[in-house]
């Protein structure tokens, strides 16, 4: 199957700095990568729908100037959280799809951890 | 927006067929029901997906009865690496960009 990869695995910064985290995808060209959150024990929640060349689509609730999105060529999105506090400190997780809305097969990374101090 | 209700936990032994059903009373025509594994702390991967009756693959057999209403991962004589959340994903996101997790499954194989 495709191969979505994240960087970095895990990071841990200090409150109230940046930190960027990168999904490339390895063998296929996606247009559309997903960002999805997850906390300790619970599921998966997806932030933002990241398209290439536009803004990306970002779920109610989810603050877009805090969590920046960009998806500048086709094999790379990066989520940059701006500001961290330890509350953002959280599982990342991206994908891509291959194939339709419906019926398409999702690939994901290995997911980034973050923890903020 | 269809919702999935999954029960939040199951337990099993190594060697049994293991059964997940999966709600989702409000599926759209259009809507495929595709389920996920997840391992801690990694990104789910895909096992199966159909739209109706039964699909089987090498893994998994996904049971889908005529109303739709209800979908069922059957996974056959599990083993300790099957202990796991399963996912079971039902149409789109309000956007209609992606599909959306529900609170999904914990199994628990044991020996």
């Amino acid at each position: 199957g495709a191969v979505v990869s994240q960087h970095p695995s895990w990071v841990i910064c200090k409150s109230g700095t940046s930190v960027k985290i990168e999904c490339r995808s390895l063998d296929f060209q996606a247009t559309t990568m997903f960002w999805y959150r997850q906390f300790p024990k619970q599921s998966l929640m997806l932030m933002a729908t990241s398209n290439e060349g536009s803004k990306a689509t970002y779920e109610q609730g989810v603050e877009k100037d805090k969590f920046l999105i960009n998806h500048a060529s086709l094999t790379l999105s990066t989520l940059t959280v701006t500001s961290a506090h330890p509350e953002d400190s959280s599982f990342y997780i991206c994908s891509a799809r291959v194939g339709g809305l419906n019926t398409g097969e999702l690939f994901f990374g290995e997911g980034s951890r973050l923890t903020v101090l | 927006l269809a919702k999935t209700t999954q029960p939040i936990s199951m337990d099993s032994y190594e060697g049994q067929e293991v059964n997940i059903t999966c709600s989702h009373n409000n599926i759209a025509t259009n809507d495929y029901i595709t389920w996920y594994q997840q391992f801690p702390s990694q990104g789910p991967r895909f096992i199966i997906q159909g739209y109706k009756t039964k699909v089987t693959n090498e893994v998994a057999s996904l049971f889908i009865p005529a109303d739709r209403k209800s979908s069922t991962l059957s996974l056959p004589r599990v083993s300790l690496s099957d202990t796991a959340v399963y996912y079971c994903l039902v149409g789109l996101n309000q956007a209609g960009t992606a599909l959306i997790f529900g609170k999904g499954t914990t199994l628990s194989v044991s020996s």
